[in-house]
């Protein structure tokens, strides 16, 4: 099973300004990551796919990269609404895992 | 408007049977492979069961096999999941959500809370 170390667990940033999130695979998955926003009480929505790609109707604020082992989530600049928990979650290998999450707190 | 409801949850005792029901509307249902995803305190967000567009594979995590079972009914255009069995740790909100074979999971459901207590 793969495992999927996010980092940090919990990150508080202000409005406009970038936030970072780590996703680390315990084996290669090329680059089949995702990201999930999962905002207070609601259920997760799916935000980048393949690594780098934004789902319909996200904002482009949001962007993903890297592969293999090592992703990245940015936020290139905090709005409110983007207070939530955010998964990553590799689908290359069975079963399908995800990570732990990280909390991102809006000042 | 895409929409996937899900339908059934609640409190039972461990040993009991919950049957859990995911009906859409505004989705390509027959086109897709669908999922049962559940959020539970220990183990965080955790993939259920997989079934195929027409039912013919289905796909479980270890620690549900045998004792769970995912259906669809593609004319209702609805998902089910048949829990058996029941343990504590399998105490969550479980959800419904599109695709999650070779695709990420997408759409997703509000979810339904299911309590395994005595």
């Amino acid at each position: 099973e793969v495992v999927l170390t996010q980092s940090p667990a919990t990150l508080s940033l202000s409005p406009g300004e970038r936030a970072t999130l780590s996703c680390r695979a315990s084996q290669s998955i090329s680059t089949y990551l995702a990201w999930y926003q999962q905002r207070p009480g609601q259920a997760p929505r799916l935000l980048i796919y393949d690594a780098s790609n934004r789902a319909t109707g996200i904002p482009a604020r949001f962007s993903g990269s890297g592969s293999e082992t090592d992703f990245t989530l940015t936020i290139s600049s905090l709005e409110p609404e983007d207070l939530a928990v955010y998964y990553c979650q590799q689908r290359i290998r069975w079963p399908p895992t995800f990570g732990q999450g990280t909390r991102l707190e809006i000042k | 408007e895409v929409q996937l409801v899900e339908s059934g949850g609640g409190l039972v005792q461990p040993g009991g049977s919950l049957r859990l029901s995911c009906a859409t509307s505004g989705f390509p249902f027959r086109n897709h492979w669908m999922s049962w995803v559940r959020q539970t305190p220990v183990k965080g967000l955790e993939w259920v069961a997989t079934i195929k567009e027409d039912g013919s594979m289905k796909n479980y995590v270890d620690s549900v096999k045998g004792r769970f079972t995912i259906s669809r009914d593609n004319s209702k255009n609805s998902l089910y999941l048949q829990m058996n069995s029941l343990r504590l740790d399998d105490t969550g909100i479980y959800y419904c959500a599109g695709d999650g074979s070779n695709s990420p999971f997408d759409p997703w459901g509000q979810g339904t809370l299911v309590t395994v207590s005595s």
